[in-house]
Order: structure tokens, then C-alpha cells, then sequence
């Protein structure tokens, strides 16, 4: 299944390191996500972008920067991390959110697992 | 964010044994609702949706009860394959969908 790709599929990187995460979504979406999931742990919604436009932002630490050039990339931009940032980090993708309209299921990548030293 | 309650379990079920979820959920404005299977270190899948009439796919069916706010999956015939984790979602129109923390099932030969 190529619908939603991500790439590193593995990053290990140390604390002062700058590193990014590719989302790419095949699936004329118009929404993304960002999610974490740290082991045996469940999912933590990190941000949203409707139409290129940023939605929400669960009270996320500055050291994780998203960008969303156009609807069918998402980008997430490391600095600065902590060990206990390492996690799982899955993007995911839907037709769009739209007030008055029925939400549509998500579609996830296979996520990037993200070990910081 | 308003929460979608489901027990974490573990369920243990042998195999060939029928189980249940239920998941709960807070927000009266839902509309949507989905069941997603993740499998250990892998991504959520969509399994079904819920539609209030109840659906069926096979051995899984999905029932919606907006009165209790409360969403069942039931799997009959379980087989090895379905151990996993199943994820119990709620939607509200406009926003991102609110997932449950997961129930786990492992079924066993």
C-alpha cells in the first residue's frame, strides 16, 4: 500500500542534531496529521492541517516545527530533542475536514520510528 | 479533547471463540465512528465503519447505540490473525477524528 509514505521509516539522532520527517500523501487528500506514539502507549495527536492551513496544535513543544507546503506533504522538523521523544511518528491523511460534514476515516503511513541519544 | 473510553484488556480468547468490544464515547456531537486495527510497531488500519443501522464484513460486525453513546465490535470464528490492537474512534464534523487507547485481544491455538 503506497497511499500514505513516509520517509526515514528509522532516524536515530542525537540531542542537538536537526533532522526532518517526510509525509507524502497519493491520495488527493486534503487534511493531514501528525501523530506520536511512544511504546505500548496510545496515540497523541500532535497537529492538523486542513487545506495547508494549520488547525490544531495539542500544546506540542516548540522543538517539533510542522510544515505543510501543499495538501499532499507534511513535514516535521526536528531540533533539540529529548530522550523521551523517541517514539513512533505517524502521518496520516483524510479527504478534509469540513464543518457541518461527517468525518472521513483517516489513512496512516507506516510512520517513523524516531530513537534520540 | 473529548474522550472515547474502551477497556484495554488483555482479552485471551482460544481460538474459533466469538468476543466483543465495547467503547464508550463523550462527545454528543459525534457523527462518524470506526473501528482500526494496529498490529504491534505497525500503523493503524481502518477495519470498519459504524453505521447506525449496524454493518457486517464478514466475521467482524460494528453496532452504534447514540442513545448510550456506545460503539461494539463483535468478531466471531476468531482466528490466530486477529490478535491485534483495536482502536475505537469518534468523529465530530470539522475536526480531527479521537481515537480510544485501544483494546487488546490475543487469541490463542
Amino acid at each position: 500500500e503506497t497511499g500514505v509514505t513516509q520517509t526515514p521509516r528509522h532516524l536515530v539522532m542525537g540531542m542537538t542534531n536537526k533532522k526532518s520527517l517526510k509525509c507524502e500523501q497519493h491520495l488527493g487528500h486534503n487534511a493531514m496529521y501528525w501523530y506520536k506514539q511512544s511504546a505500548k502507549k496510545p496515540l497523541e495527536l500532535m497537529f492538523v492541517y486542513n487545506f495547508k492551513e494549520q488547525t490544531e496544535n495539542n500544546s506540542v513543544p516548540s522543538r517539533f516545527s510542522p510544515e505543510c507546503p501543499n495538501s499532499s506533504h507534511l513535514f516535521l522538523h526536528l531540533h533539540t530533542l529529548q530522550p523521551e521523544d523517541s517514539a513512533l511518528y505517524l502521518c496520516a491523511s483524510s479527504p478534509g475536514l469540513t464543518s457541518g460534514m461527517s468525518s472521513y476515516e483517516q489513512y496512516f503511513g507506516p510512520g517513523t520510528r524516531l530513537t534520540v541519544t | 479533547r473529548k474522550e472515547v473510553e474502551q477497556d484495554p484488556g488483555p482479552f485471551n480468547v482460544p481460538e474459533g471463540a466469538t468476543v466483543a468490544f465495547n467503547c464508550t464515547y463523550s462527545n454528543s456531537a459525534s457523527q462518524s465512528f470506526f473501528w482500526y486495527r494496529q498490529d504491534c510497531r505497525k500503523e493503524p488500519k481502518l477495519l470498519m465503519s459504524v453505521y447506525s443501522s449496524g454493518n457486517e464484513d464478514g466475521r467482524f460486525t460494528a453496532q452504534l447505540n447514540r442513545a448510550s453513546q456506545y460503539i461494539s465490535l463483535l468478531i466471531r470464528d476468531s482466528k490466530l490473525s486477529d490478535s491485534a490492537t483495536y482502536l475505537c474512534v469518534g468523529g465530530e464534523a470539522g475536526y480531527a477524528l479521537n481515537f480510544g487507547k485501544g483494546t487488546s485481544l490475543l487469541v490463542t491455538p
